[in-house]
């Protein structure tokens, strides 16, 4: 997990708030990957960013979610109005370059009570 | 659409015995695979990168094996021990950028 800085490592929120979950990927990528991790199911591809741009949002629910990585500062993955279906572990990875491995953050971990 | 099937989805065995994590992918078409190690309530840990020209990469005790025609990786993990209870995570990356992941095989070393 070479230097993929998520937080926060775990966030309660309540119905209908708000949460917004920071990725700073290693120093120098600027590709960065959203996952979400279901209780007991694999991990999906929500959205792809690079600096200031999203790249492909195709995994990516079409309402309530947005992602952004601008120019200066962290990635952010913004949920509006959670739902307790919402409730999972967001990981964010980023690349150098194509074709190399990727490095993963330790994830935040969203409860939805 | 690329789909990742592992098995077994979970593996207990005694210290000491070899380890054999099988992972099957629907489209050959990929551009590299890598097996990830994830603990309890942590991030992944990456153990392997497999090129799709390569046909295995070593490290240590792990071995990871690619057929691309048959669609299918194999990762070994030789003479285990309690430390390499984990989930271990194959994924896909189809040259899409995005990684196809498995839902992971669950390996309990007893000690």
């Amino acid at each position: 997990n070479a230097g993929v800085m998520q937080n926060p490592r775990h966030l309660v929120r309540r119905r209908g708030q708000e949460a917004r979950l920071r990725c700073s990927p290693v120093k120098g990528h600027s590709h960065v990957y959203w996952y979400r991790q279901l209780p007991e199911e694999g991990l999906k591809f929500m959205v792809y960013l690079q600096k200031e741009n999203i790249i492909d949002e195709s995994g990516m629910p079409k309402e309530r979610f947005s992602a952004e990585f601008p120019k200066e500062g962290p990635s952010i993955l913004r949920i509006q109005q959670v739902v307790r279906g919402d409730s999972a572990a967001y990981f964010c990875a980023s690349y150098g370059n194509m074709n190399t491995e990727a490095f993963f953050g330790q994830g935040t971990r969203l409860t939805v009570v | 659409k690329q789909e990742v099937t592992q098995i077994p989805a979970a593996l207990s065995v005694p210290e000491g015995e070899n380890l054999v994590l099988n992972c099957s992918f629907t489209d050959s078409a990929i551009y590299n695979l890598q097996w990830f190690r994830q603990d309890p309530g942590k991030g992944l840990t990456s153990l392997l990168l497999i090129q799709s020209s390569q046909r295995e990469q070593t490290s240590g005790r792990l071995n990871a094996s690619l057929d691309k025609s048959s669609g299918r990786s194999t990762l070994y993990i030789a003479a285990s021990q309690p430390g390499d209870s984990a989930t271990y995570l194959c994924a896909v990356d189809n040259n899409d950028y995005k990684l196809s992941f498995g839902a992971g095989t669950t390996v309990t070393v007893r000690a």
